[in-house]
Order: structure tokens, then C-alpha cells, then sequence
């Protein structure tokens, strides 16, 4: 099992710029976050979402959107980047009310 | 909303020796709570998980937690700390699906330096 797909690894963008950081889960879970990470700060929620076509904003929503078209897919899109969006960003998955599953990050630097 | 404590952002212990990570939550109703571990530059992965069963639980690589409704506690303990266990944790809490939306809370978490 793939369990949680992020892509890319890597990426560096400049300011302004836009990008969407691909999610995919093949575990069926109606469940699906996106996590930032920074230092001393733990993980932070950006947006989730708890089905297809349902979507809700988390604690750091402000220069992401996100859509929820499929149950595998969850695509976090940075509208015009900014020298705070760099980051690692985490997506995860799972199912109500048990543990979530993470991808294993994705790190931009916006310069 | 749920919340999590972890005090002592880092922590350092001699190889052979105990480790304890502190946590301490908040929440409305009977939460789900997870020890999360994170190696250099890796993804997360789950360490153990409590979710209503038996208080104290046991995970991988010879972790275990005690959960105590009483003191809103969820302590990770290892017996005999190896260098493997250098990485930072994270404890997470969870409310109940029928109470809310199920998000989960990070706390800050804890860098764990092995000295040898």
C-alpha cells in the first residue's frame, strides 16, 4: 500500500508565484488535513476536509485553498506565495474518531 | 476546543537511561490521544494511540503511555533510552467524532537528544 502520497519533496518558489502541492491516499478515508510545520510551533492546520465535496478552513488558512473533487485526491493550492509560506508541509489522512496517516512532506521556501 | 501541553521543548537523557515526555490536554469530552515520533526530515509515524480501551498503553520500539482522566495526562515513558530515539514528539488529541468535527490538536512537541 502507498498509504499517503505527497508530491513534490521539494520545491522552491518565488514571491508571487503559485503552486499546488498534490495529496493522494488510497486507504479510503473519508478524513483529509493539511498540515504546516514549523520550528517550536508543532504542526499547524491549514485546511481538511471530511468527504468529497466538503471542505472547512483550520488555524493558518489565509493564502491556501483547497477541493475536495475525489476521496483519494486533496490538493492544497498557494494562491500567490509569500516569504512566510516556507514551511513543511504535512497532508494526512484517516478515518473518524482513529489515527491519521501522514505523507512525508513536502518543503518550499518562497525567496 | 481541545488542546495540548508539552512542556520542556527539549529534552536530554543519557543512553540507558528513562526518557518521559509530558503531556497534558484539554478537552470538553472523552478524546482520543496519540504519541506521534518524527526523525530528521522524515514524515511522522505513529508511536501509540489511546482511544477509550485500556489506560495504559503500549507501542512500538518499547514506548508506552498512561492515559489519567483525573489529571488530563497522557506521559510517554521508555524504560532504557537508545541512541534510535533521538527525533521529536508530538502529542495529539482528538475529541470525539459525535462531539465535533474530530480535528486533531498538536502540541509543540519535544526534540529528544540520546547522549552516549
Amino acid at each position: 500500500n502507498a498509504g499517503v502520497t505527497q508530491t513534490p519533496k521539494f520545491q522552491v518558489l518565488k514571491t508571487g508565484q503559485s503552486m499546488t502541492l498534490q495529496c493522494a491516499q488510497d486507504m479510503n478515508h473519508e478524513y483529509m488535513s493539511w498540515y504546516r510545520q514549523d520550528p517550536g510551533m508543532g504542526l499547524r492546520l491549514i485546511h481538511y476536509s471530511v468527504g468529497a465535496g466538503i471542505t472547512d478552513q483550520g488555524e493558518v488558512p489565509n493564502g491556501y485553498n483547497v477541493s475536495r473533487s475525489t476521496t483519494e485526491d486533496f490538493p492544497l493550492r498557494l494562491l500567490s506565495a509569500a516569504p512566510s509560506q516556507t514551511s513543511v508541509y504535512f497532508c494526512a489522512s484517516r478515518r473518524s474518531n482513529t489515527e491519521a496517516f501522514f505523507g512525508q512532506g513536502t518543503r518550499l521556501t518562497v525567496v | 476546543a481541545q488542546s495540548v501541553t508539552q512542556l520542556d521543548s527539549h529534552v536530554s537523557v543519557s543512553e540507558g537511561t528513562p526518557v518521559l515526555l509530558r503531556c497534558n490536554y484539554s478537552s470538553s469530552y472523552s478524546p482520543s490521544l496519540f504519541w506521534y515520533v518524527q526523525h530528521p526530515n522524515k514524515g511522522l509515524q505513529l508511536l501509540l494511540k489511546y482511544t477509550s480501551a485500556a489506560t495504559l498503553v503500549k507501542g512500538i520500539n518499547g514506548f508506552e503511555a498512561e492515559f489519567k482522566k483525573s489529571e488530563t495526562s497522557f506521559h510517554l515513558t521508555k524504560p532504557s533510552a537508545h541512541m534510535s530515539d533521538a527525533a521529536e514528539y508530538f502529542c495529539v488529541v482528538s475529541d470525539p467524532v459525535y462531539y465535533g468535527n474530530n480535528r486533531l490538536a498538536f502540541g509543540k512537541g519535544n526534540q529528544v537528544v540520546v547522549i552516549p
